[in-house]
């Protein structure tokens, strides 16, 4: 299984913050990572497709970078509706693996 | 805009088979791959298996053994069964749509394995 790596864990920041989220891959996944926000008792919502695509419908201050083994998940200018947890899910192979999660909370 | 509902009993006992269904509204079952994602409490993500429209599964080697996955086109459905259940089964349980991305999911239904 191909492991994945995300840091930090958790993370405090205030409104119009630049949060980043990092996640690294156990081996090469090419561009096959996906960026998920999620929030308590709702369904997660897929913000970046494919290492850096927007999915459609999202805000563009997501935004992802990289190749290989390593990614970066960027928001710029956090908003309230931000605060939730956010994860990485690596679709190059089966069986799909995510990282812990990344709780971004209010500082 | 496609939905999917998980639905099924909430409790089930050790040994016991847990199975779950997600019925899929506002499009159809027949293409893309259909995905099962558990969450324990407190733990991370844990992918199941999925299903292509075609019925072919592709199921996680750790639960090989335990877990089933089909689907029925004509009701729009795909299943979910987890055979021997432990307490460590115990979790949210969500169903997805597989885009190359999981563009859509069930809110999820919790599942508690208990006597």
């Amino acid at each position: 299984d191909i492991q994945m790596t995300q840091s930090p864990s958790s993370l405090s920041a205030s409104v119009g913050d630049r949060v980043t989220i990092t996640c690294r891959a156990g081996q090469s996944i090419d561009t096959y990572l996906n960026w998920y926000q999620h929030k308590p008792g709702k369904a997660p919502k897929v913000l970046i497709h494919d290492a850096s695509h927007l999915q459609s419908g999202v805000p563009s201050r997501f935004s992802g970078s990289g190749s290989g083994t390593d990614f970066t998940l960027t928001i710029n200018s956090l908003q309230p509706e931000d605060f939730a947890t956010y994860f990485c899910q690596q679709s190059y192979t089966t069986p799909r693996t995510f990282g812990q999660g990344t709780k971004v909370e209010m500082k | 805009q496609v939905q999917l509902q998980e639905s099924g009993p909430g409790l089930v006992k050790p040994s016991e088979t847990l199975s779950l269904t997600c019925t899929v509204s506002g499009g159809s079952i027949s293409t893309y791959y259909w995905t099962w994602i558990r969450q324990p409490p407190g733990k991370g993500l844990e992918w199941l298996g999925d299903i292509y429209y075609t019925g072919v599964a592709r199921l996680n080697p750790s639960l090989k053994s335990r877990v089933a996955i089909s689907l029925d086109t004509s009701k729009n459905q795909f299943s979910l069964k987890l055979s021997s259940v432990t307490a460590a089964d115990t979790a949210v349980y969500h169903c997805a749509r597989d885009n190359g991305r999981y563009d859509f999911w069930g809110q999820g239904a919790l599942v508690t394995v208990s006597s």
